[in-house]
C-alpha cells in the first residue's frame, strides 16, 4: 500500500464550481498535512497546512483532516480559471514531506 | 518576501558525468531539503539537512548523491556519475524548524537536470 494515495486526474470543471480534492495516506504517525499548489514546471508552493484532525478555512479554500479514516481533502469554492494547476498533498511527521502524486485541475471559463 | 533561489534553472548533461546542482535557502532557515520529480510523477523526498550533517534519507539517496553546505549561504546536491534515470526537476527546500512542530518548507522554483 502506498503512503500516500491521490487521484492525478485530469479534473475539469466549470468556472464557478466546487472543487474536491482528496488524498488517503496509510501512515498513522503523519501529523501535518499540506495542500501545495503546482504550475508546471514550477516549484510546489503551500497553498495551506493543518495539525491533526479538523477544517481549516482560509478564503475559497477549506482543507479538512479525518485521522481515523486517514483521508484529507481541499475544497475550493467559486473556482476560478486561475485555479488551473496540479494540487498536491502532503505529509510529514518528522522532516520529509511525503507527497501525493497531484491532481491536474482544469477550471474552463 | 524572502524565497529559495536555485541555479541553474536548466542542466544538461552526458552520462556519467558529475553534475552539483546550486540552492541559496532563505537566510534564518536552518533546515535544508532535497526533492526531486520525474516527469509526469511525484515529488519525492531525497534528503534533509541540518548542523551540517544528513538528518534523514530516502532510498533514492545513494553513493552516487551527496549535499554540502560549503559556506553560510549555498547547499549543493553533487550527483556523481549521472545515469538517464537521474533526469529529473530538482527541489530544494527550506525551513526554520522540523519535527515535533509545524515546518513550512519553502520551495525553491527547481532545476531541470536532463541527462543524455
Amino acid at each position: 500500500q502506498k503512503e500516500v494515495e491521490q487521484d492525478p486526474g485530469p479534473l475539469s470543471v466549470p468556472e464557478g464550481a466546487i472543487v474536491s480534492l482528496n488524498c488517503t495516506y496509510s501512515n498513522s504517525a503523519f501529523q501535518y498535512f499540506m495542500w501545495y499548489r503546482q504550475y508546471s514546471r514550477k516549484g510546489p508552493e503551500l497553498l495551506m497546512y493543518t495539525y491533526s484532525s479538523g477544517n481549516k478555512e482560509d478564503g475559497r479554500f477549506t482543507a479538512q483532516v479525518d485521522k481515523s479514516s486517514k483521508y484529507i481533502s481541499l475544497f475550493i469554492r467559486d473556482s476560478q480559471p486561475s485555479d488551473s494547476a496540479t494540487y498536491l498533498c502532503a505529509m510529514s511527521g518528522t522532516y520529509k514531506y511525503i507527497f501525493g502524486t497531484g491532481t491536474r485541475l482544469k477550471v474552463l471559463a | 518576501e524572502p524565497e529559495v533561489t536555485q541555479t541553474p534553472s536548466h542542466q544538461v548533461t552526458q552520462m556519467g558525468q558529475e553534475v552539483i546542482l546550486r540552492c541559496v535557502p532563505i537566510s534564518n532557515h536552518l533546515y535544508f531539503y532535497w526533492y526531486r520529480q520525474i516527469l509526469g510523477q511525484k515529488v519525492e523526498f531525497l534528503v534533509s539537512f541540518y548542523n551540517n550533517e544528513i538528518s534523514e534519507k530516502s532510498e533514492i539517496f545513494d553513493d552516487q548523491f551527496s549535499v554540502e553546505r560549503p559556506d553560510g549561504s549555498n547547499f549543493t546536491l553533487k550527483i556523481r556519475s549521472t545515469k538517464l534515470e537521474d533526469s529529473a526537476m530538482y527541489f530544494c527546500a527550506s525551513s526554520t524548524r522540523t519535527g515535533g512542530s509545524y515546518n513550512e518548507q519553502f520551495f525553491g522554483p527547481g532545476t531541470r537536470l536532463t541527462v543524455l
